[in-house]
């Protein structure tokens, strides 16, 4: 049980294009979902939290307007990346808060801006 | 939510216990220590957590000292499979604007070797 995954797995695209990467909780409902980014030899950094049904909360330093967060049920969250630049390029996962708190992890998605 | 520490690196041999230390001194009482494992390239994945008392899974074991201020993951039997790097981790409980977000410190590279 508690099975997260990530689609694309890793994407390549274009600089200014958008990119949206899917978070779905398998097995488990999630009113809660959390998004990071973790850059080569760095530990993962929380971007933002999304809640189902409201808006997500981001934390400081991550632009909302660029990172765009839609929680629109309870198994699935997604995270549109707009108008991409290489800078951009990163290891993004998701994490789905089961019943008891605990924090399950996606497998991640690579995405590579050029 | 309390800071972690945690040696960088760690060997053990393969079939040998792996004994993660973590110290968390500032732990409030009411804030559950919690560990996950990074193997390269995937997302994190849960092993265990507890608040005071020791707990086993089917993975790992964690003791918690009677003051609470520091920790010890164990594997029993290690294997090359469990070479990652492995976080530490207090979660914020209750209220706050730190309230269940998972902070990532740089965690301890395990390597187990033949």
């Amino acid at each position: 049980g508690a099975v997260v995954s990530q689609h694309p797995s890793w994407v390549i695209c274009k600089s200014g294009t958008s990119v949206k990467i899917e978070c779905r909780s398998l097995d488990f409902q999630a009113t809660t979902m959390f998004w990071y980014r973790q850059f080569p030899k760095q530990s993962l950094m929380l971007m933002a939290t999304s809640n189902e049904g409201s808006k997500a909360t981001y934390e400081q330093g991550v632009e909302k307007d660029k990172f765009l967060i839609n929680h629109a049920s309870l198994t699935l969250s997604t995270l549109t990346v707009t108008s991409a630049h290489p800078e951009d390029s990163s290891f993004y996962i998701c994490s789905a808060k089961g019943r008891k708190g605990t924090q399950y992890f996606g497998p991640g998605t690579r995405l590579l801006v050029l | 939510d309390a800071k972690t520490t945690q040696p960088p690196s760690m060997d053990c041999a393969e079939g040998r216990a792996a004994n993660l230390p973590c110290n968390h001194s500032t732990i409030s009482g009411n804030e559950y220590v919690y560990w996950y494992r990074q193997i390269h390239s995937q997302g994190p994945q849960y092993i265990i957590h507890g608040l005071k008392n020791n707990e086993t899974n089917e993975m790992a074991s964690l003791i918690i000292t009677e003051d609470r201020k520091s920790s010890t993951l164990i594997l029993p039997h290690a294997t090359l499979r469990d070479t990652a790097v492995y976080y530490c981790i207090v979660l914020g409980n209750a209220g706050g604007t730190s309230y269940g977000k998972l902070t990532f410190g740089q965690g301890t590279i395990l390597t187990v070797h033949p």
